[in-house]
């Protein structure tokens, strides 16, 4: 049962921008980093964003991360066919002493 | 770069346990939380629990009775066993480790590829 909350589905045209809420807590994003997973079909989840706002090495500045008391954002400018993926958001649970993630946003390309 | 290879018994009899491994290659175990993730088909991200090269450890509180993690320093190993399983534990499982923040894990950089388990009889 997942304790962040986002959006089922989002959608845009390719070159369009879309941008993926996720909503918490103070237990959880309110006081902890936000981290945000892309997981393309069949493969593993990838790291898109750590520390609330900060892209790993080879990730495209067309994704951004931020957040705001106990939600977070993702956005995706210059949408590509090849973002057509499940994401994720994630933070650590103070109160629960457990890693949290979101229920999961599948982005589509019209 | 570090790479996680998970590895187990593909088909687990219900009521039995469910024991997996992760091994690292690549890099160091040390200074980080190493975790389990599991995902059913079609749905979404589960996080099982996670231990320390120490052996210090934090489980989900929905799994907590039924999950033991152990690690293999020397074999850069870590461990998941879930015990009395059922149908609702089938799954793809994820070994992945743990950034640490000032509080818990920060994120997750580095995946396995995932193993399937099914649990029937």
């Amino acid at each position: 049962q997942s304790v962040l909350t986002q959006p089922p589905s989002v959608s845009a045209a390719p070159g369009q921008r879309v941008t993926i809420s996720c909503s918490g807590s103070t237990s959880n994003i309110g006081n902890n980093y936000v981290s945000w997973y892309q997981q393309l079909p069949g493969t593993a989840p990838k790291l898109l964003i750590y520390d609330n706002n900060k892209r790993p090495s080879g990730i495209p500045d067309r994704f951004s991360g931020s957040k705001s008391g106990t939600s977070a954002t993702l956005g995706i400018t210059g949408l590509q066919t090849g973002d057509e993926a499940d994401y994720y958001c994630g933070s650590w649970d103070s109160s629960l002493s457990a890693y949290v993630f979101g229920t999961g946003a599948k982005v589509t390309v019209l | 770069q570090v790479q996680l290879q998970e590895s187990g018994p593909g088909l687990v009899k219900p009521s039995e346990t469910l024991s997996l491994t992760c091994t690292v290659s690549g890099g160091s175990i040390g200074s980080y939380y190493w975790s389990w993730i599991r995902q059913p088909a079609g749905k979404g991200l589960e996080w099982i629990g996670r231990i320390h090269a120490s052996g210090s450890t934090n489980y989900s509180p929905s799994l907590k009775s039924r999950v033991t993690m152990s690690v293999d320093t020397s074999k850069r190993q870590f461990s998941l066993k879930l015990s009395s399983v059922t149908a609702a534990d089938t799954a793809m499982y994820y070994c992945a480790r743990g950034r640490v923040g000032l509080s818990g894990t920060r994120d997750f950089d580095v995946w396995g590829r995932g193993t399937l388990v099914t649990v029937s009889s």
